[in-house]
């Protein structure tokens, strides 16, 4: 069974730095992309960026290009998403998805990851 | 940027209705569209993909349509299970896009 299992909820501070992941089982890790979604309280989904595990290669989209940093570990078949200066902006809950093998839609998603800024 | 837009926003049917939701391009994407459901708490669920491609275990009363700029997702008879919120969402290059969203509720 694929699955895509995100780490838990976190509580933060303005000002810091947080790493969220996002772990993948059931399916060859390196043969897919995953990509990371923001979904703001409330509204709707925005595409962040994505990673292809094999080589680390990255994508983002200039909305958020420079603010976040997606890496992977393929050798535990995990992607990660970083954060190095929170804002209370980045209240959010965080997706990570299983890029199709072929096209750029997302056919696995994880259960999200809660991640509130506040002072 | 490619900008998707839904309509309508909210949506209000009864179960046994027919719907349909649209989404329009800001440019062509050719049949580059997918649908996705989400319900409350819960993450996105893949429905539709290639515009008109049911998903793998997605019942057949959901089907789409469209090409170019205009797309459509269409529920024949709408079930209790499907009170949710639907998003389209392009990829014909990056940065792929979703639509603000469709919330479908129960009149």
């Amino acid at each position: 069974e694929v699955q895509l299992v995100q780490s838990g909820a976190e509580m933060k501070k303005p000002g810091e730095s947080l790493t969220i992941s996002c772990g993948g089982s059931g399916f060859s890790f390196t043969s897919y992309w995953i990509i990371w979604v923001r979904q703001m309280p409330g509204k709707g989904l925005e595409w962040m960026g994505r990673i292809d595990p094999t080589d680390s290669y990255t994508n983002y989209s200039p909305s958020f290009q420079g603010h976040v940093t997606i890496s992977a570990d393929k050798s535990i078949s995990t992607a990660y998403l970083h954060w190095s200066r929170l804002g209370a902006s980045d209240t959010a809950m965080y997706y990570c998805a299983r890029r199709n093998s072929g096209y750029d839609f997302f056919d696995y998603w994880g259960q999200g990851t809660l991640v509130t800024v506040s002072s | 940027d490619i900008q998707m837009t839904q309509s309508p926003s909210t949506l209000s049917a009864s179960v046994g209705d027919r719907v349909t939701i649209t989404c329009r391009a800001s440019q062509s994407i050719a049949t580059w569209l997918a649908w996705y459901q989400q319900k409350p708490g819960k993450a996105p669920k893949l429905l539709i993909y290639k515009s008109s491609n049911l998903e793998s275990g997605v019942p057949s009363r959901f089907s789409g349509s469209g090409s170019g700029t205009e797309f459509t997702l269409s529920v024949s008879s709408l079930q209790p299970d499907d009170f949710a919120t639907y998003y389209c969402q392009h990829y014909n290059g990056y940065p792929y896009s979703f639509g603000q969203g469709t919330k479908l509720e129960i009149k």
